[in-house]
């Protein structure tokens, strides 16, 4: 079972903003990660963030970080079809292996 | 650079056979973990070898093993397979440097009938 947690879906119209919401467990987590998995493919590294950090901006990802309430976000602007995917919230846990959430699917309505 | 590749890509297996699985780290790469992902349970992981040495171990039956060669490719096997193994078995690698971001393979889709 997991640990992190997220919401398992997500319905947005092409061009909307995305945000997939993961609430992780381990406080001392020196990063946190965002993959990405499309029908039929393994994990795609999207982005991560150190714990230190805030806020990382990448292209049209932005990863907020709220490390009191343990929170982590991943905001996509300008959502596109092909974004349709399984998106995945990971932390690195004390023993040194990565904990996934059960992933949040994201559905892109033309 | 080249992914991570795993070989073979799919495979279909009859209950009480067993199984192994390879997986080619990316060049320079000295650790690679095994993870297990079924609609069910989601993603979870099995085993981390690094300098051919189990480094990590999730919470998995005896009958998963797993091995890594000096070259650090690594290879899973699964014993006297059941049902309930039909998943897809991915595996990533690392430098191997401590708490690090992983790279993951295409995994290899395993259905046991």
């Amino acid at each position: 079972g997991e640990d992190v947690e997220q919401s398992l879906f997500l319905s947005v119209r092409e061009g909307d903003s995305s945000v997939i919401n993961c609430t992780y467990t381990d406080s001392s987590s020196t990063y946190l990660y965002w993959y990405k998995q499309e029908p039929g493919a393994g994990l795609q590294l999207l982005t991560y963030i150190f714990s230190n950090m805030d806020m990382k901006q990448d292209q049209r990802l932005t990863v907020l970080l709220n490390k009191k309430d343990k929170h982590l976000s991943l905001r996509i602007a300008d959502t596109q079809t092909g974004d349709s995917a399984i998106y995945f919230c990971a932390e690195i846990g004390k023993g040194g292996d990565m904990r996934f959430g059960a992933g949040t699917r994201l559905t892109v309505k033309p | 650079k080249a992914g991570v590749t795993q070989t073979p890509r799919y495979l279909i297996k009859t209950r009480g056979q067993q199984v192994t699985l390879s997986c080619s780290p990316i060049s320079g790469h000295r650790s690679v973990s095994w993870y297990q992902q079924t609609p069910g349970q989601g993603l979870q992981f099995l085993f981390e070898y690094f300098s051919e040495t189990q480094r990590n171990k999730g919470n998995f039956p005896g009958r998963f093993s797993g091995r890594q060669f000096s070259n650090s490719r690594s290879e899973m096997n699964v014993s006297t397979l059941e049902l309930g193994d039909s998943a897809l078995y991915l595996c990533a690698s690392s430098l191997g440097q401590g708490k690090e971001t992983q790279y993951f393979g295409p995994g290899t889709r395993l259905l046991v009938l």
